[in-house]
């Protein structure tokens, strides 16, 4: 089946622009991710939502940072009031857990660039 | 919380040899051990993981040990070749928690023609 899409692939803005970036999960998979690479580093855990439970927050690095799940389905990751060390690629992820931890299936990225 | 740390950072082979990365965590609790693999301008993708009920596990070149009481665990690739080049990231997961995955920095591996 279709793997895990994000939308736009390619975002670039201007220094304090607020940006909406897009996650389609695969069908059926009760959790969703979001991370953030920077050019040549790690990943880096932003949220996580499984279910319906309240989502962990724990990595957001600023309250300019803000994500929600609708219909425990589609994700969208909003950044406010971009700064340009916003720039990388954020990354969504989705699994499917049943008694522990599953397979992260990656999205393509979205490579954010803030001017 | 938990930590991963992921040594080296980069790991330079001549094609046919092996290749050793190594991943300490911090949290007795964790469980669930994979990696992943990104190719240049891709996105990470599963290539073997193992659970803490075994101490290895092993899919063709690629093999994976786990020593819990270390709380250490490695990914072996033996007959290396070219497009084995990429970076490989570890992680660590536990169930029953937040399910979520913490991830290693990252090891760049260079296999050389």
């Amino acid at each position: 089946g279709a793997g895990v899409s994000q939308s736009p692939s390619n975002k670039v803005t201007e220094k304090g622009k607020d940006v909406e970036l897009r996650c389609d999960p695969i069908s059926g998979h009760t959790a969703l991710y979001w991370y953030r690479q920077s050019l040549g580093q790690g990943l880096e855990f932003l949220i996580y939502f499984q279910g319906n439970s309240a989502p962990d927050k724990s990595g957001l690095p600023s309250d300019r940072f803000s994500a929600e799940r609708t219909g425990g389905s589609v994700s969208t990751l909003t950044i406010q009031r971009t700064q340009q060390e916003d720039s990388a690629v954020y990354l969504c992820a989705s699994s499917f857990i049943a008694g522990g931890p599953g397979t992260q299936y990656f999205g393509p990225g979205t490579r954010l660039t803030v001017l | 919380g938990e930590n991963v740390e992921q040594h080296p950072s980069t790991l330079s082979v001549q094609e046919g040899d092996s290749a050793v990365i190594k991943c300490t965590y911090s949290d007795s609790a964790s469980n669930y051990f994979p990696w992943y693999k990104q190719e240049l301008g891709k996105r990470p993708q599963l290539i073997i993981d193992i659970r803490s009920n075994v101490g290895e596990k092993k899919d063709q070149r690629i093999a994976v040990t786990l020593n819990k009481t270390a709380k250490h665990f490695s990914l072996h690739i033996t007959e290396t070749q070219p497009e084995d080049s990429a970076v490989y990231f570890c992680a660590a997961g536990t169930q029953g928690g937040s399910e979520k995955l913490v991830f290693g920095k990252g090891t760049k591996l260079t296999v050389n023609p």
